[in-house]
């Protein structure tokens, strides 16, 4: 079946601008996670969906950063105000509620100039 | 708190050598461990995972990976190297909540060449 998947791949944006990326998991996954990647590093924790709620958005650096999941399937990363410090890539990965085994899509590569 | 270190930001290896990539975790609770691949522009791809059980683990692409609680490491390994292995590679451990989700706390990776 599909994988997770996300839209744009890739998103350059001034300094200052407002951006969105997308992601749609696998369908019947109701879990659904948003990981940000610094170039050099691991995947670090944004923010945990449980069908349409926030469950967790501990992750999310400032209130610059908020997402959606408003129908419990697509969801979408907002950066208001971008800084070049946003640049990353971003990822969406999705779960069944009961399994600890998440499944990641290929990421939406954010550069801020 | 739980969190991951990976031994090696790089390693290279030849065709057809052992492929050994380190993985040392902290965890106050018995721990889920993962390991991910990455290929260039690519998402995680889940090469294997420790939950309970058997400590040593199997995965895909010949990959096996050993939980050793008394070392808290879970290193990676295969016996022979391909040239398509040349990716990098994430450790992760798992944290589970009261809310029945899991948060993945990834070690830094490692970045794996293969050489003819």
């Amino acid at each position: 079946g599909a994988g997770v998947s996300q839209t744009p791949s890739n998103k350059v944006t001034e300094k200052g601008k407002y951006v969105e990326l997308r992601c749609d998991p696998i369908s019947g996954h109701t879990a659904l996670y948003w990981y940000r990647q610094s170039l050099g590093q691991g995947p670090e924790f944004l923010i945990y969906f449980q069908g349409t709620g926030a469950a967790d958005d501990s992750g999310l650096p400032n209130d610059r950063f908020f997402a959606v999941r408003p129908e419990g399937s697509v969801s979408t990363l907002k950066i208001q105000r971008t800084e070049r410090g946003d640049s990353a890539v971003y990822l969406c990965a999705s779960s069944l509620v009961t399994s600890n085994t998440q499944y990641f899509g290929p990421g939406t590569r954010l550069t801020v100039l | 708190a739980q969190s991951v270190t990976q031994l090696g930001s790089h390693v290279s290896v030849s065709e057809g050598a052992l492929v050994l990539l380190r993985c040392n975790y902290s965890s106050s609770v018995p721990p889920y461990l993962f390991w991910y691949v990455q290929y260039p522009n690519q998402g995680l791809q889940l090469l294997l995972k420790y939950t309970t059980g058997a400590t040593l683990v199997k995965g895909i692409n010949g990959f096996e990976a050993e939980f050793k609680k008394s070392e808290t490491s879970f290193h990676l390994t295969k016996p022979s190297a391909h040239m398509s292995d040349a990716a990098e590679y994430f450790c992760a451990v798992s944290v589970r909540f009261s809310g029945g989700y899991n948060k993945l706390i990834f070690g830094a990776g490692t970045r794996l060449a293969v050489h003819p």
